[in-house]
């Protein structure tokens, strides 16, 4: 398995402001994958982040509201740019090890 | 793509009672079905796995079941206890990509 962490872990926003999440992985790791759960929802993929290659964005999803860095095999960033408050969620990194995925604690986003 | 689709949404226990989730996916190929429970605040963690070609496997309490046939693979958890109270999320791997069930809330009532 896989130990990652995320800062921050929760965060208060206003509307228009930019937020960057941190993942952090104690393995390198050539995939990585950021999740957004809506309250009460499952998990909806918002892109792959390969080491060395552009992120693969999932319909719904563009690079200039969710741009990602991976600058190596140990992190990542996820920015959510110019909030609004349908973008109140919890935002999840994972990463994939053998066959499976391990996630992180999630960052908890509210955006008045 | 994958469909998944998981049931109930929701489900109470009594303690020491069994629990049973169930998922049925779309894709034949589909080779690989996590699940993962969910507590409140925290991230997904994964607690069982099992690949397509196992009927069944089991983990102390935890057990998941797969039948390739129906396309349908079932979390089982006997002896329940109020940790056991969470969110469960069954997916499905097809290719490189999970395809997550909707989410099934389990309480056990102590």
């Amino acid at each position: 398995s896989a130990v990652i962490s995320q800062k921050p872990s929760r965060d208060i926003c206003q509307r228009g402001t930019s937020l960057t999440i941190q993942c952090q992985v104690d393995s390198q790791v050539t995939m990585m994958f950021w999740y957004r759960q809506q309250p009460g929802q499952s998990l909806t993929l918002i892109a792959t982040a390969n080491q060395g290659s552009e992120a693969t964005y999932e319909s719904g999803f563009v690079i200039d509201k969710f741009p990602i860095s991976r600058p190596n095999l140990t992190f990542s960033t996820l920015t959510v740019s110019n909030m609004s408050p349908e973008d109140s969620s919890i935002y999840l990194c994972s990463v994939g090890l053998g066959e499976t995925q391990y996630f992180g604690p999630g960052t908890r986003l509210l955006v008045l | 793509g994958e469909n998944v689709e998981q049931h109930p949404s929701t489900l109470s226990v009594q303690e020491g009672d069994s629990a049973v989730i169930k998922c049925t996916y779309s894709d034949s190929a589909s080779n690989y079905f996590p699940w993962y429970k969910q507590e409140l605040g925290k991230g997904p963690q994964l607690i069982i796995d099992i690949r397509s070609n196992v009927g069944e496997k089991k983990d102390q309490r935890i057990a998941v079941t797969l039948n390739k046939t129906a396309k349908h693979f079932s979390l089982h958890i006997t002896e329940t206890q109020p940790e056991d109270s969470a969110v469960y999320f069954c997916a499905a791997k097809l290719g490189n990509q999970f395809y997550f069930g909707t989410g099934t809330s389990l309480t056990v009532i102590p």
